[in-house]
């Protein structure tokens, strides 16, 4: 299995508050992404990293901000949480921009 | 439209048979295309990757790809109940790193 961990694995936080999610790979990849799974809507991109301070938006970018100083974390932050973004959270990486991903266990974030 | 389209299901099929799973896409730029794995509550595995026309078979796993009519597939042969999982198509389109995901098809094996 790929080395992907992911922080926390469970987290239930309120509205309003700063988030931030961890993710943490041991096997030296390039790319790195973030990924929101929702029902009816399927993994959706929110950010992605293609180098050390290098990154991207994806489709659902807004409302979460990335980080990326060292080639094996990539930190999701959600600057002010909001209910709609209560998800399971997927951080995956990559070799290759162009090649398959490998997904960490996921975290579950409840905003009340 | 979604970039990647999928049938939700979910697809039933009695164990031995062989599970059709079928994707489209819109972008004919598309170059690479994945399936994956979802058990419930779990993260998605990677089965296939497939990036010309034509087949690919890994075990009981074929994936097929045509360009010219802009859809993937995967066959699952002699079926499992441990097959029974959510099953997504990806392709990478409209950049070279992002990939988008269908919404995945619900596979149930019944014994």
């Amino acid at each position: 299995d790929a080395g992907i961990t992911q922080s926390p694995r469970h987290k239930v936080t309120e509205t309003g508050t700063p988030v931030t999610l961890r993710c943490h790979q041991t096997e030296n990849h390039r790319y790195m992404y973030w990924y929101r799974q929702d029902p009816g809507h399927g993994l959706r991109l929110i950010h992605y990293s293609y180098g050390v301070k290098d990154t991207d938006k994806g489709e659902v970018s807004d409302g979460y901000s990335v980080s990326r100083s060292k080639t094996e974390d990539f930190l999701l932050t959600l600057e002010s949480a909001t209910s709609s973004q209560t998800s399971v959270y997927f951080c995956a990486i990559s070799e290759e921009g162009h090649g398959p991903q490998h997904f960490g266990d996921g975290t579950r974030l409840s905003i009340l | 439209q979604k970039e990647v389209e999928q049938n939700s299901g979910p697809l039933s099929v009695p164990e031995g048979a062989i599970a059709s799973l079928n994707c489209t896409y819109s972008d004919r730029g598309s170059q690479s295309f994945f399936w994956y794995r979802q058990y419930s509550g779990k993260s998605p595995e990677l089965i296939m990757s497939i990036y010309s026309n034509g087949d690919k078979e890994d075990g009981r796993f074929t994936a097929q790809l045509n360009k010219a009519s802009q859809y993937v597939s995967l066959l699952i042969r002699d079926s499992q109940p441990s097959d029974s999982a959510t099953y997504l198509c990806a392709g990478i389109s409209g950049g070279y790193q992002k990939v988008t995901f269908g919404t995945g098809t619900k596979l149930q094996v019944i014994p």
